[in-house]
């Protein structure tokens, strides 16, 4: 596809229950980011991948997040145990390489854990 | 204290107004992004700056590397141009979020 393509768009969960979100770079790009936003704030990275090395996963909120990338390209997310703190919409961005190229997209996912 | 600032947080103005949003980083950088997110959620990459200045359409974005800020400036604003705007400090393996500015303009 033209542009970076999540999957689910939606997602609701019951709480305890496990989720895997997938993001689709553009083909090509080197690097990936994966952020959240919940409502009404401003994005929160997450981590990052250069090809399939993640190499920042500070931003992971704790051990039920992890995240894999294994061929270099598309990515997903994981979320064990889900709790209703983990509602937000998560978004990945990807760019051609690690720092001189633009930022793309994608249009997220909305997860809710009831 | 976050490591990318934003000010202010809310902006309103007049149609035709000339508008400018501030970005104070703390960190080292290898780019700077302005970002702009709708109401409905999508954001789109307004600009990447290293150094210096860059102009598309009414948009201007400007950095300066030694003092760690960077401007958003929007000339002759419209109503269309009502959104967030983030800016986000690129390190080599992270992405730094500023909150957001949420400009209103009306006309």
């Amino acid at each position: 596809g033209a542009g970076v393509s999540q999957s689910p768009r939606y997602k609701v969960t019951k709480r305890g229950q496990d989720v895997a979100l997938r993001c689709d770079p553009i083909s090509g790009h080197v690097s990936l980011y994966w952020y959240r936003q919940a409502l009404g704030q401003g994005p929160e990275f997450l981590t990052y991948f250069n090809y399939e090395a993640q190499q920042d996963k500070s931003g992971l909120p704790n051990d039920r997040f992890s995240a894999e990338r294994p061929e270099g390209s598309i990515s997903t997310l994981t979320i064990q145990r889900t709790e209703q703190r983990d509602s937000a919409m998560y978004r990945c961005a990807s760019s051609l390489e690690q720092k001189g190229s633009p930022l793309h997209f994608g249009n997220g996912t909305r997860l809710t854990v009831t | 204290k976050n490591e990318v600032e934003q000010s202010p947080q809310n902006l309103t103005a007049q149609e035709g107004e000339f508008i400018t949003i501030n970005c104070s980083y703390s960190v080292g950088i290898s780019a700077l992004h302005w970002l702009q997110q709708h109401p409905g959620g999508g954001i789109v990459s307004l600009f990447m700056l290293s150094s210096g200045k860059k102009k598309h359409g009414r948009l201007i974005a400007t950095i300066n590397i030694q003092e760690k800020h960077s401007s958003l400036h929007i000339t002759a604003s419209h109503p269309r141009d009502s959104a967030v705007y983030i800016c986000a400090a690129r390190d080599t393996d992270k992405l730094i979020f500023g909150t957001g500015t949420r400009l209103q303009v009306f006309p």
